[in-house]
């Protein structure tokens, strides 16, 4: 039972324009988010994250939505690049549980 | 910055071998995992461990063992190799609380 959904495989945009992609959770005691990206033969690498306690975070041209009571997060790109174009997988924990949780996976294309 | 590496980057075995993945982290972190990526199912979580000698299975333990003798050592062990464990294998390690960071993976072709 996937706990953790991401039920966009891929998505497409172009450059300069935002990407959005989606992650929802089924597990209420999930309270902290984050996203990794992942580019072709290399392992996943931190992008962003969000505690429960908080409804937004940003960094630069990403910023994570949370909505606790829809279980939703969201991660926008604004603008997007097309050195963007990886696999973002949406990930979440627990707090006191040492295992983390991650969805399937978006496949972002960014296009010139 | 904290390094994870993995031994093998791609691995090529047949039927019914005992395969053993090495990871090594050099950030003292407590907590170590062993994942696989397939398309369209993401990353699965394996076996993970929060001590020496310690492990807990993920959610798909079945025909894997793991074995954690030092902090900075975690070794994913395909007792007996099959064609459907044919995957991508990524270790990642983590303080309790913090970020986990993941080593570059090990693509396995079991023939």
């Amino acid at each position: 039972d996937q706990q953790v959904k991401q039920n966009s495989p891929s998505l497409s945009v172009q450059e300069g324009r935002i990407s959005i992609l989606n992650c929802d959770y089924t597990n209420s005691m999930f309270d902290y988010f984050l996203w990794y990206k992942k580019y072709p033969a290399e392992g996943p690498t931190f992008l962003i994250s969000i505690s429960s306690i908080k409804d937004k975070n940003e960094d630069g041209r990403f910023t994570v939505f949370l909505n606790k009571s829809a279980k939703h997060l969201s991660l926008h790109i604004v603008p997007s690049q097309p050195g963007d174009s990886a696999v973002y997988f949406c990930a979440a924990s627990a707090f006191n549980n040492n295992d983390m949780r991650f969805g399937a996976g978006t496949r972002l294309t960014v296009k010139p | 910055d904290v390094k994870v590496t993995q031994s093998s980057r791609y691995l090529v075995k047949r039927t019914g071998e005992k395969v053993f993945l090495e990871c090594v982290q050099d950030m003292d972190h407590e907590n170590m995992f062993w994942y696989r990526q397939d398309p369209g199912l993401g990353l699965r979580l394996i076996y993970f461990s929060y001590d020496v000698k310690m492990k807990e299975k993920g959610d798909i333990p079945e025909g894997y063992s793991v074995s954690r003798e030092k902090k900075e050592r975690f070794s994913l062990i395909l007792e007996s190799a099959s064609t459907n464990q044919t995957s991508m294998y990524l270790c990642a390690s983590r303080r309790a609380t913090e970020t986990q960071y993941f080593g570059p993976g090990t693509r396995l072709l079991v023939l």
